[in-house]
């Protein structure tokens, strides 16, 4: 069964503070995966999208790494700021003709300023 | 802004009444989803349509009927629902379809619903 886990569930840090958030798959036959950010009672905005035949992404101080093998990725958020402050999902594309992404159940990230 | 808006952001409805979701992009994308979200629950599909013509059904109740009249629209009628049915329901889009991976995925605000 394909099945994508994101730990932990729950982050608080201070601001300024560098931090990693987990995902991990259990089926390493993935054509990309997503990260997203998600504010309470909003709907999803995509963040970053690694296909996989790339190891890593980088938009301004957010950097999402993929590896395969291991069934894992991890976003990276640099310099974290109260803004950041939201739940983050990432989603696994397993592609065929159902278009199916398997999301996780996010971590929700809170930065105290 | 995603380029995705749903309408109503919010709807109460009674377990006999009948509503519909509505979704619209201005992409110019192929394929466009329906997505539920219950709280401490991942996200589940529950349709896809791919150039208009529906591709998914992940075996979601008969009371939730959609409609995909063009590639921008996209509905959702709701009738008979139950309370455990209460949720965000989330319209997205991507550019892929068929066999090719989903690309990037935007999605909208979604509609939270709520049956009693």
């Amino acid at each position: 069964k394909q099945e994508v886990t994101q730990i932990p569930a729950a982050l608080s840090v201070p601001e300024g503070e560098n931090l990693v958030l987990n995902c991990s798959f259990t089926d390493s036959a993935i054509y990309n995966l997503q990260w997203f950010r998600q504010d309470p009672g909003k709907g999803l905005t995509s963040l970053l999208l690694i296909q996989s035949s790339q190891r890593e992404q980088t938009s301004g101080r957010l950097n999402a790494s993929l590896d395969k093998s291991s069934g894992r990725s991890t976003l990276y958020i640099a310099a974290s700021q109260p803004g950041d402050s939201a739940t983050y999902l990432c989603a696994v594309d397993y592609g065929g003709a159902t278009n199916k992404l398997i999301f996780g159940t996010g971590t929700l990230l809170a930065v105290q300023p | 802004e995603t380029g995705v808006t749903q309408t109503p952001r919010h709807l109460v409805m009674g377990m006999t009444n009948k509503k519909s979701l509505k979704c619209e992009q201005h992409l110019g994308h192929n394929a466009m989803y329906w997505y539920k979200q219950s709280a401490k629950k991942p996200l589940e599909l529950m349709f896809v349509y791919s150039l208009e013509e529906r591709v998914e059904n992940n075996s979601v109740p008969s009371r939730f009927s959609p409609e995909c009249p063009n590639s921008s629209h996209l509905f959702l009628h709701l009738h008979t629902l139950q309370p455990e049915d209460s949720a965000l329901y989330l319209c997205a889009s991507s550019h892929e379809t068929g066999t090719a991976n989903t690309g990037e995925l935007f999605f909208g605000e979604g509609s939270r619903l709520t049956v009693l």
